[in-house]
């Protein structure tokens, strides 16, 4: 099992531009996680999803799409990149069982918004 | 999701035993109390989670009153590996819809030789 895992691993990108980050799990989980963390803070929830098809508003939802179309797959969308959105971002997964709080996190994306 | 503190940051030598203690004096009846660690560069990783009095797991303990209005994780003996931030959660998987987590800054533990 592969885990989470995560594409690209770096980015930098130009104010204005657009891109899509991917993340994939291979343990049939149903829920998903897109945070972002920033230097010296915790992580901070932007999107979540509960199942194929569904998805929902996190803390810091504003300048960023999320769409769950296949169950393994949950992409995080920035339409018009900016600085502000330069952070380090974070997808995670979770079973069904309502009686725990553990996510599996995938390895991260870097980033870079010049 | 109820608040929590933690102190920012301990030190600590390797073979030590390591208690980080998280205060959380609004926890709900239906809330658990829930520990990750995070290495620089890489996601955070559960550690573990309990309801009341103690839980111990091949990695850490986790030792929570009577009152619940605080909890403590130990570390038994630890190694310059052990050198991550700790963040101790607090809520209800079964009542948050959704199963969100709401992460503070977390401890920063450093493990010196």
């Amino acid at each position: 099992n592969a885990g989470v895992t995560q594409t690209p691993k770096f980015r930098v990108l130009k104010t204005g531009q657009s891109m899509t980050l991917l993340c994939a799990q291979d343990m049939n989980h149903e829920y998903m996680y897109w945070y972002r963390q920033d230097p010296g803070m915790g992580l901070r929830l932007i999107h979540y999803s509960v199942g194929e098809g569904t998805t929902a508003k996190g803390e810091v939802p504003d300048g960023y799409n999320v769409s769950r179309l296949k169950k393994q797959n949950f992409l995080l969308g920035l339409e018009s990149a900016a600085p502000s959105q330069t952070s380090v971002y974070f997808c995670a997964s979770k079973g069904t069982p309502h009686s725990t709080y553990e996510q599996y996190f995938g390895p991260g994306t870097r980033l870079t918004v010049t | 999701l109820a608040k929590t503190t933690q102190p920012i940051s301990m030190d600590s030598y390797e073979g030590q035993e390591v208690n980080i203690t998280c205060s959380h004096n609004n926890i709900a009846t239906n809330d658990y109390i829930t520990w990750y660690q995070q290495f620089p560069s890489q996601g955070p990783r559960f550690i573990i989670q309990g309801y009341k009095t103690k839980v111990t797991n091949e990695v850490a303990s986790l030792f929570i009153p009577a009152d619940r209005k605080s909890s403590t994780l130990s570390l038994p003996r630890v190694s310059l590996s052990d050198t991550a931030v700790y963040y101790c959660l607090v809520g209800s998987p079964i009542y948050n819809q959704g199963g969100k987590l709401i992460f503070g800054q977390g401890t920063e533990l450093s493990v010196k030789p």
